[in-house]
This record gives structure tokens, C-alpha cells and sequence, in this order.
């Protein structure tokens, strides 16, 4: 069964300090594909990447960067010199692929909830 | 590109009454999800569509919620008779079958919120 685990259920930071939040997933699948969502006090789910299993490069959009290892079926978030507007719930999600290359459903983590204070 | 256009925003009711979301998808994609939030369980998919057809509503709760899509423009999420334990945020999200080099993601409506007193 597909899961996803984020294990960091809050964290508060000062401006400018980097942090990372934790994704760990879980599944059977050799096809499948992994997503980040910040989800700010306004409420809406904002897509921020996504990444499927045969891409284990890592990324780095600005201050986002990604780390992707199937190894250890991590998919980790940091956002270096973080600011108050950082401020959100940021959820790690997984797809699996389904009918030879069509979508399947999204499975969400519970979310990390991320404090930058100024 | 508007995005997906979810009605109403807030959405508060008396137990019983019969509550109707409404999503607009992006033209042009066919896959339509149907979530629900809460604080106790997260988010958690109900139903979704592909091409207008119910593809998984393994996810809806009971016999009281009934979606439909009836074409590639409209879905509808209903709950009938409603109770107070339904209250949370209903998201709609829709997608594109990706390619490989594109980058697709799943995009979400702003939500409604419901309130079943």
C-alpha cells in the first residue's frame, strides 16, 4: 500500500535559517511520482514540484531545492535563507502510475506546518 | 487560464439540508479529484474522474455523498442528508495526463469550506 510520511509535524524557525523538511513514502510501484504542496493561511494548495521515480536529480528552484533518493525512499524539501512568507503547511504527496502511464490518485502526508518568525 | 473555479467558498447549512459543491475544472484537462480536509484525517481523496467518467469513489464516505460529472466542464459534489461530522474543506483539483518532460501537477481549487450545524 502506497503511504506517505512526513514525521515533522510543526517547526518554527527565525528568518534566514535554512530548514528541510522530512518526506518519507512508501510503495510498490517501480512508476511513480512524488510532489510537494505549500499550503499558506490563505488555504489554497499551491504545486510547487514534481518529480517521478527514474529522475532521482535533485532540483533547486531559487531558495527551494529538493533531494530525491530512491534509496532510501526520501523525498526531502529544504528552503535555504527561509522568510516570513514562507509561512505555510507544506504537504509531500505520492502518484502512482496506473493503466501504462495514466494517473492515479493522490496520497498526501499529514503536512508540516512551518513557522517563520522575524 | 482561470484555474479551477470552485462554488461557493463558504458553504454553512443545518443539519439534514442538502448541500451542492461545484467545480470547474481547467479546460482541456481530464482528470477531475474530489478531496476532503480535515484536521483529524488530512487529506483524503473521495472520488475521482477520468474523461467524465467515475474512475475511484472508494474514497466517499457513505451512501449520503453522490458526485457526477456530467461533462468536461462541471462536477458537482452532493451531500444529502448533510451532518455535522461532514464539516471540513472540500477541494476539487484537476490534472492532464503528463508527458514525460512535462511538467504537469495536479491543480487544486481554492476550496469551499462547509459548515453542517
Amino acid at each position: 500500500a502506497q503511504k506517505v510520511t512526513q514525521a515533522q509535524t510543526e517547526i518554527s524557525v527565525v528568518e534566514k535559517e535554512d530548514v528541510t523538511l522530512d518526506c518519507v513514502y512508501e510503495t510498490r510501484d517501480t512508476t511513480y511520482y512524488l510532489f510537494w504542496y505549500k499550503q499558506p493561511p490563505s488555504g489554497e494548495l499551491v504545486f510547487l514540484i514534481r518529480r517521478n521515480s527514474f529522475d532521482e536529480q535533485n532540483e533547486i528552484s531559487g531558495r527551494y531545492s529538493w533531494n530525491f533518493q530512491k534509496s532510501t525512499s526520501s523525498f526531502n524539501f529544504t528552503i535555504t535563507a527561509s522568510q516570513v512568507v514562507d509561512s505555510a503547511v507544506y504537504f509531500c504527496a505520492l502518484s502512482e502510475s496506473h493503466y501504462g502511464g495514466s494517473q492515479g490518485n493522490l496520497i498526501f502526508g499529514k503536512g508540516t506546518k512551518l513557522s517563520v518568525k522575524p | 487560464d482561470a484555474g479551477v473555479i470552485q462554488s461557493p467558498r463558504h458553504e454553512v447549512t443545518e443539519m439534514g439540508q442538502e448541500v451542492t459543491l461545484r467545480c470547474k475544472p481547467i479546460s482541456g484537462h481530464d482528470y477531475l479529484f474530489w478531496y476532503r480536509q480535515t484536521m483529524m484525517r488530512g487529506l483524503e481523496l473521495l472520488i475521482y474522474f477520468n474523461n467524465n467518467v467515475p474512475i475511484d469513489d472508494s474514497g466517499m464516505p457513505e451512501d449520503r455523498f453522490s458526485a457526477k460529472m456530467p461533462n468536461a466542464s462541471f462536477s458537482t459534489l452532493k451531500i444529502q442528508p448533510s451532518e455535522p461530522r461532514d464539516s471540513a474543506v472540500y477541494f476539487c483539483a484537476s490534472s492532464l495526463w503528463w508527458e514525460e518532460g512535462k511538467d504537469y501537477g495536479y491543480t487544486f481549487g481554492s476550496g469551499t469550506r462547509l459548515t453542517v450545524v
